[in-house]
């Protein structure tokens, strides 16, 4: 049961432009929400994160958006640049009593065109 | 370098034999979580371990066990081995149990089964 989705299995966007990851989660307890990049043959790092208690959390280029209502997230780069093309997995975390682990997401692969 | 170290980076193997993932974690973190990314998969969480108990469990197979070492190194046993579990396993570590800063993740042992 996937319960952190991410229906874009790849994304194209020209230098310069903004580009919008999507998450969507179906457990309405997830608290905490990260984005993670991952080139090939590494582990992911650790982007940006976000509390269920905000709506939107920046950092840089980087702002992770929260609609706890709708139950998405979306990551929105700007501008974006050739280094930035990588693989995108958002991850959310339940309540203790539901476990300590992040659900991932399939990944969202992100190709910035020069 | 994540500071998160697993071994082998790569291992091929036949069907039924039985293999061990190594992790070492990130100085200071006490918790080690292990994943598996399948192909067109996300991450799905295996099991968390923090300070050499275990902490939570997901999807983990019962052919698969884990342990977490008095030095935090952490090994996943892998048994019976079939062509499906052929993927990339991940360990990550947190220096505490609920990761509200993120994991950090190795760079993964990639499995094949044939």
């Amino acid at each position: 049961d996937q319960q952190v989705k991410q229906n874009s299995p790849s994304l194209s966007v020209q230098e310069g432009r903004i580009s919008i990851l999507n998450c969507d989660y179906t457990n309405s307890m997830f608290d905490y929400f990260l984005w993670y990049k991952k080139y090939p043959a590494e582990g992911p790092t650790f982007l940006i994160s976000i509390s269920s208690i905000k709506d939107k959390n920046e950092d840089g280029r980087f702002t992770v958006f929260l609609n706890k209502s709708a139950k998405h997230l979306s990551l929105h780069i700007v501008p974006s640049q050739p280094g930035d093309s990588a693989v995108y997995f958002c991850a959310a975390r339940g309540e203790v009593k539901t476990g300590n682990q992040f659900y991932f997401g399939t990944g969202t692969s992100l190709t910035v065109i020069p | 370098d994540s500071g998160v170290t697993q071994t082998p980076k790569h291992l091929i193997t036949a069907t039924g034999q039985r293999v061990t993932l190594r992790c070492s974690p990130r100085s200071g973190d006490l918790s080690v979580y292990w994943y598996q990314q399948s192909l067109d998969q996300g991450l799905q969480f295996l099991i968390q371990y923090y300070n050499g108990e275990e902490r939570a469990k997901g999807n983990i197979l019962e052919r698969f066990s884990a342990q977490q070492f008095p030095d935090l190194h952490s090994e996943l046993n892998l048994s019976s081995l079939e062509l499906g579990d052929s993927a990339l396993y991940f360990c990550a570590s947190s220096v505490e149990p609920r990761g509200r800063y993120g994991y950090t993740f190795g760079s993964g042992t990639r499995l094949t089964v044939v």
